[in-house]
């Protein structure tokens, strides 16, 4: 089946950094790539819609500038945490929709000190 | 606004019983899923149900869908104590391009 490599799988950075978080699908022309955030205990919410050449479609409540996206290749997507404060640790997913079904990245653990 | 719930939420069950997950969604969907989560880690899919009627069987699991009713069921026979996980149903909304709507989760404990 498909592969969606994704990194770094775990990662702690101080409040006011930014980090990026690399999506890749390995052997799948992905047009389009979704994000996800899940907090302990919590279900999967999505936060945007990536978009391979275009910008990105954020879900209500999302802030864009703070969750930046950039989808220049059909193989990577990566999701930019700019100014991360601590209510930004979460865990993060990414997904590619195959058209027959959907394969998702291994997850961010996502730390702000 | 598409809306997933789940019941229950937490399951705690003893090795060797049959038991059901609920998986309602508020308007019409094009396809339903069925994911495990093991702490700390990603998805694995499980099943895809596309029409009224389907039923899926994989091992001790096996997922129903009744699109009229928008319900889908996750049962359980003879738990094992490796199903101890967070299951997750998600729909796709018609119209919507494959946005995935997730359901609340049921956190399955299973007992020796």
């Amino acid at each position: 089946g498909a592969v969606v490599s994704q990194h770094p799988s775990r990662v702690i950075c101080k409040s006011g950094t930014s980090v990026k978080i690399e999506c890749r699908s390995l052997d799948f022309q992905a047009t389009t790539m979704f994000w996800y955030r899940q907090f302990p205990k919590k279900s999967l919410m999505l936060m945007a819609t990536s978009n391979e050449g275009s910008k990105a479609t954020y879900e209500q409540g999302v802030e864009k500038d703070k969750f930046l996206i950039n989808h220049a290749s059909l193989t990577l997507s990566t999701l930019t945490v700019t100014s991360a404060h601590p209510e930004d640790s979460s865990f993060y997913i990414c997904s590619v929709d195959r058209g027959i079904g959907y394969t998702f990245g291994s997850g961010t653990r996502l730390t702000v000190v | 606004e598409l809306k997933v719930e789940q019941n229950p939420l937490f399951l705690s069950m003893q090795e060797g019983k049959n038991y059901t997950i609920y998986c309602n969604y508020s308007t019409t969907s094009d396809r339903l899923y069925w994911y495990r989560q093991d702490p700390g880690k990603s998805l694995e899919s499980l099943f895809v149900l596309l029409s009224n009627g389907a039923v899926k069987q994989e091992g001790r699991l096996m997922a129903s869908l009744d699109t009229k009713a928008r319900l889908s069921t996750l049962h359980i026979t003879a738990a094992v104590h490796d199903l101890s996980a967070t299951y997750f149903c998600a729909v796709t909304l018609r119209g919507t391009a494959s946005k995935l709507t997730f359901g609340t989760g049921t956190r399955l404990q299973v007992t020796l």
